[in-house]
């Protein structure tokens, strides 16, 4: 099982550029989520979703676009980068909420100048 | 108040001591609780699960649960150098019950 995987590891982007970072999971989990960790900060949510067809915002989704086709994948879409967007971000997956454990992919690291 | 507390440190201890971290949550709701390690630069891994009032241990690791004073701690007994990173404290709430982390408490241990 590969996990939970990420792409691209690094990227740095133009003030209002767009890009999309890739997730997908092989462990069949329903749960899906986008995190971002600014430095010496926990995680803040952007967006989640428990399956496919199905998302809600978190914390910080401003200035994020998500969509969950398949079980698979939770592509989290970056429109207008602002350099507020300067962070790494990490997609983590889960069987369900409360007490199931989750898994985190490698992270992003995102520069916006 | 915020949600998921906890003291961002850095906490310095000596190799062999036993590290206290701490963190306190807002909802009364509440029923499970995570810790998760994170090295500098790596993404978090799950080390300790509790959900039951008192001690959970996981060798070097202990969490223990006070749900009437809303504070959950995670004592590493021995610490080792190789324990230097940052600790996450999650607690699901709300009605879908998604995790909400606190901001991490920095553990140095030295040599």
């Amino acid at each position: 099982n590969a996990g939970v995987t990420q792409t691209p590891k690094f990227r740095i982007l133009k003030i209002g550029q767009s890009m999309t970072l890739q997730c997908a999971q092989d462990m069949n989990h329903n749960y899906m989520y986008w995190y971002r960790q600014d430095p010496g900060m926990g995680l803040k949510l952007i967006y989640y979703s428990v399956g496919a067809g199905i998302t809600d915002k978190g914390e910080v989704p401003n200035g994020y676009n998500v969509s969950r086709s398949t079980t698979e994948d939770f592509p989290l879409r970056l429109e207008l980068a602002a350099p507020s967007q300067t962070s790494v971000y990490f997609c983590a997956s889960s069987y369900s909420s409360g007490f199931y454990e989750q898994y985190f992919g490698p992270g992003t690291r995102l520069t916006v100048t | 108040q915020k949600e998921v507390e906890q003291n961002s440190g850095p906490l310095s201890v000596p190799e062999g001591a036993i590290a206290s971290l701490n963190c306190t949550y807002s909802d009364r709701g509440s029923q499970s609780f995570f810790w998760y390690r994170q090295y500098s630069g790596k993404s978090p891994e799950l080390i300790m699960f509790i959900y039951s009032n008192g001690d959970k241990e996981d060798g070097r690791f202990t969490a223990q649960l006070n749900k009437a004073s809303q504070y959950v701690s995670l004592l590493i007994r021995d610490s080792q150098p190789s324990d230097s990173a940052t600790y996450l404290c999650a607690v699901p709430r709300g009605g879908s019950y998604i995790p909400t982390f606190g901001r991490g408490t920095s553990l140095i241990v030295h040599p």
